[in-house]
């Protein structure tokens, strides 16, 4: 099925240690996103693309790189993992970043526990 | 940015009409409202979205108050699946071009 695709879906990683979160979309959308939620919370924005070769902070980019590769991948690194980088990350496309014109489409998630 | 009140959280049975309220005082003549959705251990869904007029689709409907600072979410015949959190959302980051997501309405269905 077309949509936005995320890995890993689970990662535990020890504090100081870095990874990148993956995220990859076949709907030819221009504009993809990054949110972390906490349990409890709702979605909080931490890095957006909108379009490609641009990317823009978010609410909490601190702790946090990315990358847009090309117009199908947006990765999501953490370079040195702490603790309150616990959360569920979701990744987001919309076919332009034109605010509210366009829904968006979520992946389905990575759990990561930082410990 | 515009904000949205929603009530925490709603109930409602199986195969009865759902209504999901979100007042919006504040909004401006160009934000667009948004709905989506989140089952418990998945990704948000897109529900709808619109401007000024109502809007259906397959999954819902959306009733725009004629003033624009209210708007109703409509469930037609709720689903145990439709229990979830609803979060409607006006939203943006400082340049525009991202959602805001606020904290949304739990809804429980009843069998």
């Amino acid at each position: 099925n077309a949509g936005v695709t995320q890995t890993p879906k689970f990662q535990v990683l020890k504090t100081g240690q870095s990874m990148t979160l993956q995220c990859a979309q076949d709907m030819n959308h221009n504009s993809m996103y990054w949110y972390r939620q906490d349990p409890g919370m709702g979605l909080r924005l931490i890095y957006y693309s909108a379009s490609e070769g641009t990317t823009d902070k978010g609410e909490v980019p601190n702790g946090y790189n990315v990358s847009r590769l090309n117009k199908r991948e947006f990765s999501l690194r953490l370079e040195s993992a702490a603790p309150s980088q616990t959360s569920v990350y979701f990744c987001a496309s919309s076919e332009a970043y034109r605010a509210g014109r366009w829904g968006y489409t979520f992946g389905s998630g990575t759990r990561l526990t930082v410990v | 940015d515009a904000k949205t009140t929603q009530p925490n959280s709603m109930e409602s049975n199986e195969e009865e009409p759902v209504h999901l309220p979100c007042n919006h005082s504040t909004i401006s003549g160009t934000d667009y409202i948004h709905w989506y959705r989140q089952l418990p251990s998945q990704g948000p869904e897109y529900v709808i979205h619109g401007l000024t007029s109502n809007v259906n689709n397959r999954m819902a409907s959306l009733a725009i108050a004629e003033d624009r600072k209210s708007s109703t979410l409509i469930l037609h015949r709720a689903t145990l699946r439709d229990a979830a959190v609803y979060y409607c959302i006006l939203s943006y980051n400082q340049a525009g071009t991202a959602l805001i997501f606020g904290k949304g309405t739990t809804l429980s269905v009843s069998s």
